[in-house]
């Protein structure tokens, strides 16, 4: 079975550029999460959906950034514009929720979206 | 504060030893517990989850103080192959509200031959 899948797997890109990163759920989760990881600040939540809807964006770090979900199978994260402090990786994970908005504990990742912003 | 603090260590550490893994979460309503395994350059995967009572899973044990808001990891017997970065992760409400799967720094191990 597909796990989570993202895209790109790596970018690099210039300081004011848009980035714009990708993620397809594992069918049938009901949960989504967007994370970044740095070495300084471990692993934080920027947003997470549920069944679509967003519940928690409160760890989108400013207005640069910004979460769709357009679709139970489709997500995007948006970096606009992009600062050499937002290079970090980028996971999604995927939940199946099995009470409301309830979060069960294992979170599938995907293999991350490594950014450079130079 | 933070709300998930875990020594980062690394812990160096020879093959077939045991060795030990605390984590401190600051919200004493947080209602679940786990620690993840994330392998260098990969995605963090479920370990095991951690229970009240203490749970056993092969070589590994994790156990939850809450009055002391505390959650260990024994690794025994360790391998080769045991040499990653151990997240403790907290699921319920945070300091600031959210419900959210909180994720610790991680601990990285690192076993020797």
């Amino acid at each position: 079975d597909a796990g989570v899948i993202q895209s790109p797997r790596h970018e690099v890109t210039e300081m004011g550029q848009e980035v714009t990163l990708r993620c397809k759920p594992i069918s049938g989760h009901n949960s989504l999460f967007w994370y970044r990881q740095t070495m300084m600040r471990g692993l934080e939540l920027l947003i997470y959906f549920n069944n679509n809807v967003p519940i928690d964006d409160s760890g989108m770090p400013e207005d640069r950034f910004s979460a769709k979900m357009p679709n139970a199978s489709f997500s995007t994260l948006k970096i606009q514009p992009s600062e050499p402090r937002d290079s970090a990786v980028y996971f999604c994970a995927s939940s199946l929720a099995t009470t409301g908005s309830e979060l069960t504990g294992e979170l599938f990742f995907g293999e991350g979206s490594r950014l450079t912003v130079l | 504060r933070k709300e998930v603090e875990q020594d980062p260590g690394p812990f160096n550490v020879p093959e077939g030893a045991t060795v030990a893994f605390n984590c401190t979460y600051s919200n004493s309503a947080s209602q679940s517990f786990f620690w993840y395994r994330q392998d260098c350059r990969k995605e963090p995967k479920l370990l095991m989850s951690v229970y009240s009572s203490g749970n056993e899973d092969g070589r590994f044990t994790a156990q939850l103080n809450r009055a002391s808001q505390y959650i260990s990891l024994l690794i025994r017997d360790s391998k080769l192959s045991d040499s990653a970065t151990y997240l403790c992760v907290v699921n319920g409400p945070t300091d600031t509200g959210r419900r959210a799967l909180t994720f610790g720094s991680g601990t990285r191990l690192q076993v020797q031959p």
